[in-house]
Formats: structure tokens, C-alpha cells, sequence
């Protein structure tokens, strides 16, 4: 059985720090993988994608691969009350599987 | 620019009504999916298709059933509902990349 795993949190950070979102997954042939954010009674919204390792940054985010320790981060950068929402980590293979979410709220 | 479309948006019906929860791209994938999710839940796979003709369970057990008869459309039905099917049904579908869902359709049955 293919497994995504996150920290269901809920993890809290101040306004204007860095939050910190951590992703492992089983299948090591794994190629491509999400970041989505939803927010409460919203359906999720693709924000990053990465295909290889090391890092990929787009605005205020920054998604960083280690396809060796099976591993996908998504830093964001100066945190906003508006990011608060929960964040879901993909992996695709055949299909996307979806972790279980990490939610994040961000304290002004 | 919503690609994917979803209706109704809010649907609450009566137990034992026959319902067809409608989804449509216009993207020109052929894969498309179906999850439920119940409030801070996670998302679970009930339908998906490859194309034309091409339907699949998911990982979790549905009564409902789909059809794939056009590229665009993939309707989602239950037959007889029920209040133990009261929940968020979102429709997906993808090219190469990650996918794109749709709004959903909150399904309130009573």
C-alpha cells in the first residue's frame, strides 16, 4: 500500500515567520509531487509542484525534494494570516495519493 | 478560470432520492476522478476513469456508481440516498501534471 504521510499538526507560527511543512512517502519510484492548500469548506488548489531534487521556490514558497530519504518540504516565507488553511501533500505515481494534511494557522 | 465544473453546489435531498451529482472539464483530459470528504477529513478515492468507457472503484467503498460516456462529462449517481452519504463529493481531473478539482458539491441528505 502506497502511504503519504504528514504531521496532522496543528502547527502555529506568528505572523511573518517561516512555516514548516514535512511530507515522507513510501514508494520510492514516486516521480511527481504537490503541495495543494485548502481552506475550510473549499475544495484544494494546486500551489507547487516538483519533479526533481533539491529545492524550487515560487514567491513565498519553496518546495525542496530529497527523492533519497523519500522526503518533500514546503517552506512559506513570511507567513500571513491568509495561509492559515490546510496543506496536502502529493505524490504521483500512477495516481495521486494524497496525504492526510497538515493544518496551519498562522497568529497575527 | 475555473476548468472544472461542479453542480449543484449544495444539494439536500430526502432519504431514498435517486441523484446524479454532475462534473465537467473542458481541458480535454481523459482522467477524471470522484473523492468524498467529510469536515477536516482527509480525501478519499471513491470513482475514476481513463477515458471513454473506462471506470474504476477507488480505495473506499461507495454505493454510488459513474459513467464516462463523453471525454468531458463524468457524472457521479446515487441510486437510493441515504444520510450515511452526507458529505463533500469533489471532482477531479489531470493532464501530466498535479490535478485540478473542482468547487464540489456539498450533499446533504436527510
Amino acid at each position: 500500500q502506497k502511504e503519504v504521510e504528514q504531521n496532522s499538526g496543528p502547527l502555529s507560527v506568528p505572523e511573518g515567520a517561516i512555516a514548516s511543512l514535512n511530507c515522507t512517502y513510501s514508494d520510492r519510484g514516486s516521480q511527481s509531487f504537490f503541495w495543494y492548500r485548502q481552506y475550510s469548506g473549499k475544495s484544494p488548489e494546486l500551489i507547487m509542484s516538483i519533479y526533481s531534487n533539491g529545492d524550487k521556490e515560487d514567491g513565498r514558497f519553496t518546495a525542496q525534494l530529497n527523492k533519497a530519504s523519500q522526503y518533500v518540504s514546503l517552506l512559506i516565507r513570511d507567513s500571513q494570516p491568509s495561509d492559515s488553511a490546510t496543506y496536502l501533500c502529493a505524490v504521483r505515481d500512477d495516481k495521486v495519493i494524497f496525504g492526510p494534511g497538515t493544518s496551519l494557522s498562522v497568529i497575527p | 478560470e475555473a476548468d472544472i465544473y461542479q453542480t449543484p453546489r449544495y444539494l439536500v435531498i430526502g432519504t431514498g432520492k435517486k441523484i446524479t451529482l454532475e462534473c465537467s472539464q473542458t481541458m480535454g483530459h481523459d482522467k477524471m476522478y470522484w473523492y468524498q470528504q467529510d469536515p477536516g477529513m482527509e480525501l478519499h478515492l471513491i470513482h475514476y476513469s481513463y477515458g471513454v468507457n473506462s471506470t474504476e472503484k477507488g480505495d473506499l467503498s461507495s454505493e454510488s456508481t459513474v459513467s464516462r460516456i463523453r471525454t468531458e462529462h463524468f457524472p457521479l449517481t446515487l441510486e437510493s440516498a441515504r444520510p450515511s452519504h452526507t458529505s463533500q463529493y469533489l471532482c477531479a481531473s489531470t493532464g501530466f501534471g498535479g490535478y485540478t478539482f473542482g468547487s464540489g458539491t456539498r450533499l446533504t441528505v436527510v
